[in-house]
């Protein structure tokens, strides 16, 4: 099992629509990032966070230390939201700041 | 404020061969982490460096292997290159070693026939 999981693998929506993407882990984090995937690889830093929930334009994002859950909404999507979305934990394992991902999710947004 | 950049952006290899990949951080940021993606799979953590030693180190054989130099820029060395490290390399700055948030490069993508 991942120490990192996200649902769901692949997600199609239509534009406007409310997204919602998962994230389980399983081991001790002191911080949570949400990346974002263009095609050809480059990867953009949406949020990092430790607690509760940051919001930037149309993309909220919200963690729930205890329960080892964070989610990622996107509201009022868009083609252009079309991107592989990957979130990341920083472990505090063996005192190594070491960033464990999910394989991420596929979205796309039609229009 | 300079971004994260990497070199160079494509690279075909055969087996056995070496490469050299290189990052270089972003203005102030004195950590660089690499990190191996393969298609369709999320990163793999590869190792660290926090001025000019290593810091952490991911489940890769020694074959890869790093440096980082005094401006805080680093690269990635691969020897005796195997088809499975066909993939995209990226590498993260960030200021200080307890990894305050990253910011990735572009990668380099790595194919060996």
């Amino acid at each position: 099992k991942n120490e990192v999981e996200q649902s769901p693998q692949n997600l199609t929506a239509q534009e406007g629509e409310f997204i919602t993407i998962n994230c389980s882990y399983s081991v001790g984090i002191s911080a949570l990032h949400w990346l974002q995937q263009h095609p050809g690889g480059g990867i953009v830093s949406l949020f990092m966070l430790s607690s509760g929930k940051k919001k930037h334009g149309r993309l909220i994002a919200t963690i729930n230390i205890q329960e080892k859950h964070s989610s990622l909404h996107i509201t009022a999507s868009h083609p252009r939201d079309s991107a592989v979305y990957i979130c990341a934990v920083r472990s505090t394992t063996s005192g190594t700041y070491k960033y464990i991902f999910g394989t991420g999710t596929r979205l796309k947004v039609l229009a | 404020e300079t971004g994260v950049t990497q070199s160079p952006t494509h690279l075909i290899k055969t087996r056995g061969q070496q490469v050299t990949l290189r990052c270089s951080s972003q203005s102030g940021h004195n950590t660089v982490s690499w990190y191996q993606q393969a298609l369709g799979q999320g990163p793999q953590f590869i190792f660290q460096y926090y001025r000019e030693e290593e810091n952490g180190r991911g489940n890769f054989p020694p074959r890869f292997s790093g440096l980082q130099f005094p401006n805080y820029s680093s690269e990635l060395n691969v020897n005796a290159l195997e088809l499975d490290d066909s993939a995209l390399y990226l590498c993260a700055s960030s200021l200080e070693r307890q990894g305050n948030e990253q910011f990735f490069g572009p990668g380099t993508r790595l194919t060996v026939l």
